[in-house]
């Protein structure tokens, strides 16, 4: 078992790219979810995914978008990135319920100039 | 909506000190509570768990929390702590319904003194 797996690692980008952040697990977990991670505001929910072409939005979803055509894959997009987008971006998984524990990947740490 | 309040942003323990983190929230009913760990430049490790029964979990790497509804907190604590035990600590609260969102506190950064 891989867990959740996140690409690319670092990304640095300019004020008004696009870009995608890549996020897959291979538990078979119905739950998906991108959070980002900023100093001393602990991990944000942006959106989120109960299972295969169903997402809804978190806390702070202006920005992004993002889809779930499968179980396994739950890529969020940038479509026109901002300098406020710079932070560490994890994507967790768990099983439906929300007891359960949700399994994190390593994140992607995004800068953008 | 629920919300999660860590006090403090930074502690310093020495090893072999007791450790306790604080953590209070707020939801109109009994929610899911969870203490999760995060080593530098790593994801997340769940640590423990409360939804229901017993107010005292134990959970991974010796570490317990008492949940207190008359407090609203959910603090975490441990009786000897390890070097290794420097990390950031997140408190997190979710609704027990179909919400599916996990509130996050804003961290505890724990640095241990040999």
């Amino acid at each position: 078992n891989a867990g959740v797996t996140q690409t690319p690692k670092f990304q640095v980008l300019k004020t008004g790219q696009s870009m995608t952040l890549q996020c897959a697990q291979d538990m078979n977990h119905e739950y998906m979810s991108w959070y980002r991670q900023d100093p001393g505001m602990g991990l944000r929910l942006i959106h989120y995914s109960v299972g295969a072409g169903i997402t809804d939005q978190g806390e702070v979803p202006n920005g992004y978008n993002v889809s779930r055509s499968t179980t396994e894959d739950f890529p969020l997009r940038l479509l026109s990135a901002a300098p406020s987008q710079t932070s560490v971006y994890f994507c967790a998984s768990r099983l439906q319920g929300a007891y359960n524990e949700q399994f994190f990947g390593p994140g992607t740490r995004l800068t953008v100039l | 909506a629920q919300s999660v309040t860590q006090p403090d942003i930074h502690i310093t323990v020495s090893e072999g000190a007791s450790l306790e983190l604080r953590c209070n929230y707020s939801y109109g009913a009994t929610p899911y509570l969870f203490w999760y760990v995060q080593s530098p430049g790593q994801g997340l490790q769940l640590l423990l768990k409360y939804f229901s029964g017993d107010t005292l979990v134990q959970g991974i790497k010796g570490f317990e929390a008492e949940f207190k509804r008359s407090q609203s907190s959910f603090n975490l604590r441990k009786p000897s702590v390890h070097w290794s035990d420097a990390a950031e600590y997140f408190c997190a609260v979710a609704a027990n319904n179909a919400g599916n969102m996990l509130t996050f506190g804003g961290g505890t950064r724990l640095m241990v003194k040999p």
